[in-house]
């Protein structure tokens, strides 16, 4: 069995500032662990994903994400915060099989 | 990289009619694919999952007789929401994957029912 929960359902930053979106899994099998952009009525964008190897991966946009294994997190974090991140967030987890199990999203909004 | 395209990518419909949503793979060929439903500001919620010519492998508490999915090509699943009612306005994503690689998704299909 997997979940996955993501503290902050709204975070919200300044143009500049840090964006950090928290993440945590349980997971019964070797975890591999994705972020997703969702902006309005549309479908998802992967921003990075984990599977093995390198626990630090980078994804587009200038987005990051550590796999700690020994706090099972894959928090997401960008250094510096444009407009158009503005959007919807999604930490999902997987084993091997890519059958996905969703967070509950964390709304990110970007103040000028 | 893989596309995945959902159509339509909205639609209307009557209360007590049948709404299909197609979901295709463009440019591979998708052994697998899967139905998520979004409610508003609610996270993706698997509905099925699907592999090409066998049968869908439903989620508990989806309604096989209500969301019929057939994954009858290598690049093609349909989800047929059949006598629609209000409560079944919602965004329905699909995503397609192949032989156990990453899945891609395609932008999604927002039926509202009147």
């Amino acid at each position: 069995a997997q979940s996955v929960t993501q503290l902050g359902s709204h975070v919200s930053v300044s143009e500049g500032a840090l964006v950090l979106l928290r993440c945590n899994y349980s997971s019964s099998v070797p975890p591999y662990l994705f972020w997703y952009v969702q902006y309005p009525n549309q479908g998802l964008q992967l921003l990075l994903k984990y599977t093995t190897g390198a626990t630090l991966v980078k994804g587009i946009n200038g987005f990051e994400a550590e796999f700690k294994k020994s706090e099972t997190s894959f928090h997401l974090t960008k250094p510096s915060a444009h407009m158009s991140d503005a959007a919807e967030y999604f930490c999902a987890v997987s084993g091997s099989n890519y059958k996905l199990t969703f967070g509950k999203g964390t709304l990110l909004t970007v103040n000028p | 990289g893989a596309v995945v395209s959902q159509h339509p990518s909205r639609v209307i419909c009557k209360s007590g009619t049948s709404v299909k949503i197609e979901c295709r793979s463009l440019d591979f060929q998708a052994t697998t694919m899967f139905w998520y439903r979004q409610f508003p500001k609610k996270s993706l919620m698997l509905m099925a999952t699907s592999n090409e010519g066998s049968k869908a492998t439903y989620e508990q508490g989806v309604e096989k007789d209500k969301f019929l999915i057939n994954h009858a090509s290598l690049t093609l699943s349909t989800l047929t929401v059949t006598s629609a009612h209000p409560e079944d306005s919602s965004f329905y994503i699909c995503s397609a994957s192949q032989a156990n690689t990453e899945a891609f998704f395609g932008q999604g299909t927002r039926l509202t029912v009147v």
